[in-house]
């Protein structure tokens, strides 16, 4: 079946610090790929995604590279905020699986002043 | 981008009523609506799956019972957690999938409901 592996957290740095939160996954089909972000007693949104190989997406600085051949999806902001404080999902969408969402298990980032 | 409308944010119930909380999208059409529940600190889990104008489909593990799924248009869904006990007290989230078109491989998601059942 398909799984989404992350990094546990909490992941905690300085502003302006390089964030990466690492994001692997395992799929039978060929999922898309999408990051989720999560503020304190919120739902979800849509951070950024990728539909196929080598898509990279993008969005308020961050970034997630579709790599194939690793199988990965890993989340990067070169220069992080206090308000990017949340909890990030890493999630995969499988045609072959009704499109249905899998999630991994949440990283918490917190950014400090 | 598309919108989903999750409603109430925030109840507290007594133990043995009942709370329905409503997903609605509201400038697309839902066919099919996700029922997640998430614990703190902790991931979504998928309790149910369902489908304009069928019968839900629920995870396993999940009380069908206890936790009564309506999806009577395509624009609105219903979770009922029927006979609440303080175990049931979570953060529930639905998220919705549009019909065809560019924004079908994505889900938009409600913005959750805290519940706390005292």
């Amino acid at each position: 079946g398909n799984s989404v592996t992350q990094m546990e957290g909490p992941v905690t740095l300085s502003e302006e610090a390089f964030l990466t939160i690492n994001c692997t996954y395992t799929a039978t089909g060929y999922p898309s790929l999408f990051w989720y972000v999560q503020y304190p007693g919120e739902g979800l949104q849509l951070l950024l995604k990728a539909t196929k190989a080598d898509d990279k997406g993008s969005n308020k600085g961050f970034e997630a590279t579709y790599r194939k051949e690793t199988t990965s999806f890993h989340l990067e902001k070169g220069s992080v905020q206090v308000s990017d404080s949340a909890v990030y999902f890493c999630a995969l969408s499988d045609r072959g699986a009704g499109n249905m969402l899998t999630f991994g298990g949440g990283t918490r980032l917190m950014v400090k002043p | 981008g598309a919108v989903v409308s999750q409603h109430p944010s925030r109840v507290i119930c007594k133990s043995g009523t009942s709370v329905k909380i409503e997903c609605r999208s509201l400038d697309f059409q839902a066919t099919t609506m996700f029922w997640y529940r998430q614990f703190p600190k902790q991931s979504l889990m998928l309790m149910a799956t369902s489908n304009e104008g069928s019968k839900a489909t629920y995870e396993q593990g999940v009380e069908k019972d206890k936790f009564l799924i309506n999806h009577a248009s395509l624009t609105l869904s219903t979770l009922t957690v029927t006979s609440a006990h303080p175990e049931d007290s979570s953060f529930y989230i639905c998220s919705a999938r549009a019909m065809g078109g560019v924004l079908n491989t994505e889900a938009f998601f409600g913005q959750g409901t805290r519940l706390t059942v005292v």
